[in-house]
């Protein structure tokens, strides 16, 4: 069993379309993140829930919009893509936020955005 | 605010030798972890490393091992005996003791590592 699974692994849309990636983890963890790793291979971290209430919103365009309908489950909803949104887009999970508590990440959904 | 620094884009290798990666980090935290990931390019994300900025001694784990400077504000990662299979992307990672900023894992901008037969 995939510990962190997202769908879809690869996403090729047209500009101003809507789009959603969805991730699910069967860790038991309760912290999931959105990470987005850009061209060069940057990695920034979007958002963070804990036990489905939100604790990071970095500084993220409003057209993104992360939902957690319960603490196994973090969707991430795109309104208006744009160009710029190309990336691939990591969902992670860990057990709660300590220093040592390692991410565990899904595979990656591949966003490209023509 | 938290900076992870790794200052080397590439690096070569021969098969069977060593190789250490670099990584310099800046924190007002008192308290931080340190990680090292690993990213093939089949694209996943592995851990490999973690070290405590209270830990006494550097972490290893089998061919990974964390080369720890607390006051040079270094945590290289060495791997011994490079095999073929190490080739990929590595980052390494902190994760401060700061409610406010959530906890979160700052990564550094990654090394590529390409392991010659």
């Amino acid at each position: 069993d995939t510990a962190v699974s997202q769908t879809p692994k690869y996403l090729v849309t047209q500009m101003g379309n809507d789009k959603s990636i969805k991730c699910e983890q069967n860790l038991g963890h309760d912290t999931m993140y959105w990470y987005k790793q850009d061209s060069k291979k940057f990695l920034k971290i979007m958002f963070s829930y804990n036990n489905k209430e939100l604790i990071i919103n970095e500084t993220v365009p409003n057209r993104f919009s992360p939902k957690s309908p319960d603490k196994a489950h973090l969707n991430l909803h795109i309104n208006s893509l744009e160009l710029g949104d190309s990336a691939v887009y990591f969902c992670a999970s860990s057990q709660g936020g300590g220093l040592n508590e390692k991410l565990f990440f899904g595979s990656g959904t591949q966003l490209s955005v023509l | 605010a938290q900076k992870i620094t790794q200052t080397q884009p590439g690096m070569f290798v021969q098969e069977k030798e060593a190789v250490t990666l670099d990584c310099t980090y800046d924190t007002s935290d008192p308290s931080y972890g340190l990680f090292w990931y690993k990213q093939p390019s089949s694209g996943e994300m592995i851990f490999l490393i973690y070290q405590g900025s209270y830990d006494q001694q550097n972490a290893t784990e089998g061919r990974y091992s964390l080369n720890f400077q607390k006051a040079r504000k270094s945590a290289n990662l060495v791997i011994s005996a490079s095999q073929l299979g190490d080739s990929a992307m590595y980052f390494c990672a902190m994760r401060g003791f700061a409610w406010a900023a959530g906890n979160k894992l700052t990564f550094g901008g990654g090394t590529r590592v390409l392991v010659k037969p």
